[in-house]
């Protein structure tokens, strides 16, 4: 595998569910992060982890919990979601937390609150 | 807050034409990422520019980065069917001593265009 992987690529869940989502870079980068893309706004970023501490919290609601156990890997545990929340969610990386390293994207997960 | 306009949001036009896509803000960015997103997949970047004034040629793609570091554009000459997606420009900040905030560990995104070339 290279680059950076996310799964699972769909999922579907009601309001009541718990649900998790994967994210797994193997460019040996220090930071990740999660973004989410709706339909006609611009990407918004949520999180952002750098050597496994979170530095960033943009103000998402606790219904979105991350967790990054080692910087290859990142999390995002979904529970008592809403509809709104359905989006594209994208995960990145690179080398350090910094706006002048590029940054390199999974394929996202769709979901689809029910 | 840093904020980046791209024009326009939406490109239809038919293979063969030439279009620019344009990418604008009013705050300095020590660098500026192009991205390429095709439906259902992540952005994949393109090339990232640095310098005031530089032009970076990927084939028939034209990047340059305005002297003041504050906008960008994306040139495709001869557009083809295979250049259709959603075109985003991302502009960053390196960690200054005493700036303050957390603005330099972000990316601003622009809200993207939208380009569909017709055979």
């Amino acid at each position: 595998e290279t680059g950076v992987t996310q799964t699972p690529r769909h999922l579907v869940m009601g309001m009541t569910n718990k649900k998790s989502l994967k994210c797994e870079q193997h460019l040996g980068h220090n930071a990740m992060y999660w973004y989410k893309q709706s339909a006609k706004k611009p990407l918004e970023l949520m999180f952002v982890y750098s050597l496994e501490e979170r530095v960033e919290n943009n103000s998402v609601p606790s219904r979105f919990s991350p967790e990054c156990p080692n910087s290859s890997h990142l999390f995002l545990h979904l529970h008592t979601l809403q509809p709104e929340d359905s989006a594209l969610y994208l995960c990145a990386s690179s080398q350090d937390w910094d706006g002048s390293y590029e940054q390199y994207f999974g394929p996202g997960t769709r979901l689809t609150v029910t | 807050t840093q904020l980046l306009e791209q024009s326009p949001q939406f490109l239809s036009i038919q293979e063969g034409e030439n279009l620019t896509v344009y990418c604008n803000s009013s705050s300095v960015f020590s660098s500026l990422q192009w991205y390429r997103q095709e439906p259902g997949e992540g952005p994949v970047l393109l090339v990232t520019v640095v310098t005031g004034g530089e032009v970076k040629k990927l084939k028939r793609l034209t990047f340059q980065f305005g002297d003041a570091r504050k906008d960008s554009s994306l040139h495709i000459t001869a557009a083809q069917p295979g250049d259709t997606g959603l075109y985003l420009c991302a502009g960053g900040n390196s960690w200054r001593p005493n700036a303050g905030g957390t603005s330099y560990g972000k990316l601003t995104f622009g809200q993207g265009t939208i380009l569909t070339v017709h055979p």
